[in-house]
């Protein structure tokens, strides 16, 4: 149990198409970090919140992408009219200090 | 620019012995490292991590060494065991100015542990 739940596990879209993915906490923690891989590659880092603030965004993150965590608890990442270079594990993970934990990801494919 | 390199796809060791996965890294402004285990189809597994002050952490079969002045650390793990078969991640964080620990990860390296 890593401390953190994702949904879908998998999603699979046509191009074009906007997708959502959710990301729980099981407990509330205050830091919460979105990374994307994909294949052949390590994470990599996306987005940053504290609470329900969006303090950190990577230049990865392009206008199509945006993620939200209202009250500080679940999140949520949004890619608009997908493509498909957008296929990867998205990975949620929460932070106690230096260290993070990592969700199971949600797996898209854009065909 | 990759900040953080494992310089290994892979690696293959029999049971019962040593595995040594290594990892370098090139921004001087990392002060923690971490190393994770992912299976397929799976979030990566926090393993062990050291912070830059120290130059050894250990933890049962995990033991991970920063050499700062080289720019590197190493993940042993002994004995090897048939179920560590599974890629490897090192990562780096140093505190960025908006308060986040964001990770650089390398590449990772594949193990497999042969019985």
């Amino acid at each position: 149990d890593t401390g953190v739940s994702q949904d879908p596990r998998h999603k699979i879209t046509k191009r074009g198409q906007n997708v959502t993915f959710r990301c729980d906490p099981i407990s509330e923690h205050n830091r919460l970090y979105w990374y994307r891989q994909t294949l052949g590659q390590g994470p990599e880092f996306l987005t940053y919140f504290q609470n329900e603030a969006q303090l950190e965004k990577s230049r990865l993150l392009s206008d199509r992408f945006s993620a939200e965590r209202p009250k500080g608890s679940f999140s949520t990442l949004e890619i608009q009219r997908t493509e498909q270079g957008d296929s990867a594990m998205y990975l949620c993970a929460w932070g106690e200090g230096n260290e993070q934990f990592f969700g199971p990801g949600t797996r898209l494919t854009v065909l | 620019d990759q900040q953080v390199k494992q310089n290994s796809p892979s690696l293959s060791v029999q049971e019962g012995r040593i595995s040594i996965l290594n990892c370098d890294y090139t921004n001087s402004m990392f002060d923690y490292f971490l190393w994770y285990k992912k299976y397929p189809a799976e979030g990566p597994t926090f393993l062990i991590s050291i912070s830059s002050i120290k130059d050894k952490n250990e933890d049962g079969r995990f033991t991970v060494f920063l050499n700062k002045s080289a720019k590197h650390l190493s993940l042993h793990i002994v004995p090897s065991q048939p179920g560590d078969s599974a890629v490897y991640f090192c990562a780096a964080s140093a505190l960025s100015g908006a308060g986040s620990y964001q990770l650089t990860f390398g590449k990772g390296t594949k193990l497999s542990v042969i019985p």
